[in-house]
């Protein structure tokens, strides 16, 4: 089946600083999603993508839709205690019977 | 509204047990999802609803149950339930094919005991 790829499981940053993920897939999508979750939530969506090569801010939060669309990264800049939590990319190719896609998802930790 | 709402939050239940888990949407979603997270998982598809008609099945063993009675609901009914499906099910909703991304609730947190 189709998987993606996110690496890696944890990342521990300083307050204030920047932050890059990257999410890559062996199978194309047309929609990027990436979400985040905390401790006994269900995932938020934070941003999402559906055109390749599209770039998309949300406040602190910019993500990009690969132009090979099977790829897509997001970066938080001036992380703050409140961005700790688990990072999921998700992938959709739209249509009857879709499904979401999950990557493995990536613990944030933020040192203040 | 734009919120997915899940009860109970918790729920702890005997293997010999029957309980429902409930979950409601008022976005005008016709699509709805039940999927189960392990801690530290991603979360793993169970079953899809479209148009109130379940399209998808993952192959869920019979001890677990949707049933959708209108376009805003969506239950999982539980029965006869091992330890191992101790997790946290999550309930979702959207347009169908997906446009726009799934909206997720908060989940139940289910112990089997």
């Amino acid at each position: 089946g189709q998987q993606l790829n996110q690496s890696p499981q944890s990342m521990f940053i300083q307050e204030g600083e920047d932050v890059s993920m990257n999410c890559t897939s062996s199978s194309i999508f047309n929609t990027w999603l990436w979400y985040k979750q905390d401790p006994g939530e269900g995932p938020v969506l934070l941003i999402a993508l559906y055109k390749a090569g599209e770039l998309t801010s949300n406040g602190r939060l910019t993500a990009q839709f690969g132009i090979t669309r099977k790829d897509s990264f997001l970066n938080i800049s001036a992380s703050i205690p409140s961005d700790v939590g688990i990072y999921f990319c998700a992938g959709l190719y739209t249509g009857a019977n879709s499904k979401l896609t999950f990557g493995k998802g990536i613990t944030l930790s933020v040192r203040p | 509204d734009t919120e997915v709402t899940q009860t109970p939050k918790h729920l702890v239940m005997g293997m010999t047990n029957k309980k429902s888990l409930k979950c409601e949407q008022h976005m005008g979603h016709r699509a709805m999802y039940w999927y189960k997270q392990k801690a530290k998982k991603p979360p793993e598809l169970m079953f899809v609803y479209s148009y109130e008609k379940l399209s998808i099945n993952e192959s869920v063993p019979s001890r677990f149950s949707p049933e959708c009675p209108n376009s805003s609901l969506l239950n999982l009914h539980l029965h006869a339930l091992q330890p191992e499906d101790s997790a946290l099910y999550l309930c979702a909703s959207s347009q169908v094919g997906g446009k726009d991304g799934y909206t997720f609730g908060s989940g139940t947190r289910l112990t089997v005991v």
